[in-house]
């Protein structure tokens, strides 16, 4: 079991360009999530999907924000355009049946500039 | 509203001695109570979880949380910690609210294991 894939590890871009994060979730796994973690903020449930649907958005913090799951194997989150401000670590996640311990990624480490 | 609370941003014990990391809770209805550890640029890892039954929960590492309904607590510990549970650990609910499950991590405790 490779666990849940996150790309790119590590990304720095500039304000104003589009960001685009990837996660595959653990196969099988009907649930998936999306996080932020700050120091200032500590760890924000940004969005959560279960069978592709998105079933609760409330955390996405504005407009630039968006999040697809177009199948059960691939998730985006998307910035556009991208601020300083949403310099953090993100991370995806997704829940083993219904017993809902979640299985996080490494993370996505992004850099405003 | 929903809310977790741990109010202690740090603590300290010496290795070999007991631990406690404090959580306390507010959710409509039946908690799913849960705790994760973070190592330095990793994910967060599960450790234990409370949905029903007996209040006291065994983990992974040696770790164990009792679930005290009438204290809405629901606090991390260890009988002998050691320098690898140097860490930052975050409890969690899952609680229902508006017909949505709603998923609240603490603001995280970082744990620090003393030679």
């Amino acid at each position: 079991d490779a666990g849940v894939i996150q790309s790119p590890r590590h990304e720095v871009t500039e304000m104003g360009q589009e960001v685009t994060l990837r996660c595959k979730p653990i196969s099988g796994h009907d649930y998936l999530f999306w996080y932020r973690q700050t120091m200032m903020r500590g760890l924000e449930l940004l969005i959560y999907f279960n069978n592709n649907v998105p079933i609760d958005d409330s955390g996405m913090p504005e407009d630039r924000f968006s999040a697809k799951m177009p199948n059960a194997s691939f998730s985006t989150l998307k910035i556009q355009p991208s601020e300083p401000r949403d310099s953090a670590v993100y991370f995806c996640a997704s829940p083993k049946d219904r017993t809902d311990t979640q299985y996080f990624g490494p993370g996505t480490r992004l850099t405003v500039l | 509203a929903q809310s977790v609370a741990q109010p202690e941003d740090q603590v300290n014990v010496a290795e070999g001695n007991p631990l406690t990391v404090k959580c306390t809770y507010s959710v409509s209805g039946n908690p799913y109570l849960f705790w994760y550890v973070q190592y330095p640029n990793r994910g967060l890892q599960f450790l234990l979880k409370y949905i029903t039954g007996d209040n006291l929960v065994k983990g992974s590492y040696g770790f164990e949380a009792e679930f005290n309904k009438s204290q809405t607590s629901f606090h991390l510990k260890k009988p002998s910690a050691l320098v690898s549970d140097s860490a930052l650990y975050f409890c969690a609910v899952r609680g229902l609210t508006s017909g949505t499950y709603k998923y609240i991590f603490g603001t995280g405790t970082r744990l620090k294991v003393l030679a």
